[in-house]
């Protein structure tokens, strides 16, 4: 079945630091890939996506490019600020748009 | 638009008593999904409705779970009987179709636990 792998968290870093957050993903066809963010005591808001190879999707600073030869979708950002501490999600629907398949989440402190 | 709409945010029981959860979702989606969210197992999918029909109920723990969508605009997950281990984040979800480019909108959870 479909699913997705992301770096294991926490991961800290001090403010205006470069962020990656791996992801890795398993499907069959061409699924759409998104990343998604959790602020504290709220629920997931889309980040950014990307609906076929080779395309970047991008947000707030945040990107992220979709690998079909590696089946990657690094989340990445060049100066992180405090406001960015969140838990990060990837996630992946398949060719149909059938089910909605997250990665275990990425925790990211950033410190002033 | 008011975004999905979950009740209630908190619900504290004790084991054994039965636990309704509540979705409204976007006016005009017609794709819903329920997940659970923990520490230890993190986001788990447990059923998702195409057009109000249930479409994958494959992560529904067991049989004291279920999950009711009688029309777009409104859909239950009843826990009967709970148990202390059921304690998590539980979020609703929808999308406006089934879409492969189509973006999910969450609500903001229910924070359930059982005593």
């Amino acid at each position: 079945g479909n699913s997705v792998t992301q770096m294991e968290g926490p991961v800290t870093l001090s403010e205006e630091a470069f962020l990656t957050i791996n992801c890795t993903y398993t499907a069959t066809g061409y699924p759409s890939l998104f990343w998604y963010v959790q602020y504290p005591g709220e629920g997931l808001q889309l980040l950014l996506k990307a609906t076929k190879a080779d395309d970047k999707g991008s947000n707030k600073g945040f990107e992220a490019t979709y690998r079909k030869e590696t089946t990657s979708f690094h989340l990445e950002k060049g100066s992180v600020q405090v406001s960015d501490s969140a838990v990060y999600f990837c996630a992946l629907t398949d060719n149909y748009g059938q089910n909605f398949v997250f990665g275990p989440g990425t925790r990211l402190s950033v410190l002033p | 638009d008011a975004g999905v709409i979950q009740s209630p945010r908190h619900e504290v029981t004790e084991m054994g008593q039965e636990v309704t959860l509540r979705c409204k979702p976007i006016s005009g989606h017609n794709s819903l999904f329920w997940y659970r969210q923990t520490m230890m197992r993190g986001l788990e999918l447990l059923i998702y409705f195409n057009n109000n029909v249930p479409i994958d109920d494959s992560g529904m723990p067991e049989d004291r779970f279920s999950a009711k969508m009688p029309n777009a605009s409104f859909s239950t997950l009843k826990i009967q009987p709970s148990e202390p281990r059921d304690s998590a984040v539980y979020f609703c979800a929808s999308r406006q179709s089934q879409g492969r480019n189509e973006k999910l909108f969450f609500g903001s959870g229910t924070q359930l636990s059982v005593l």
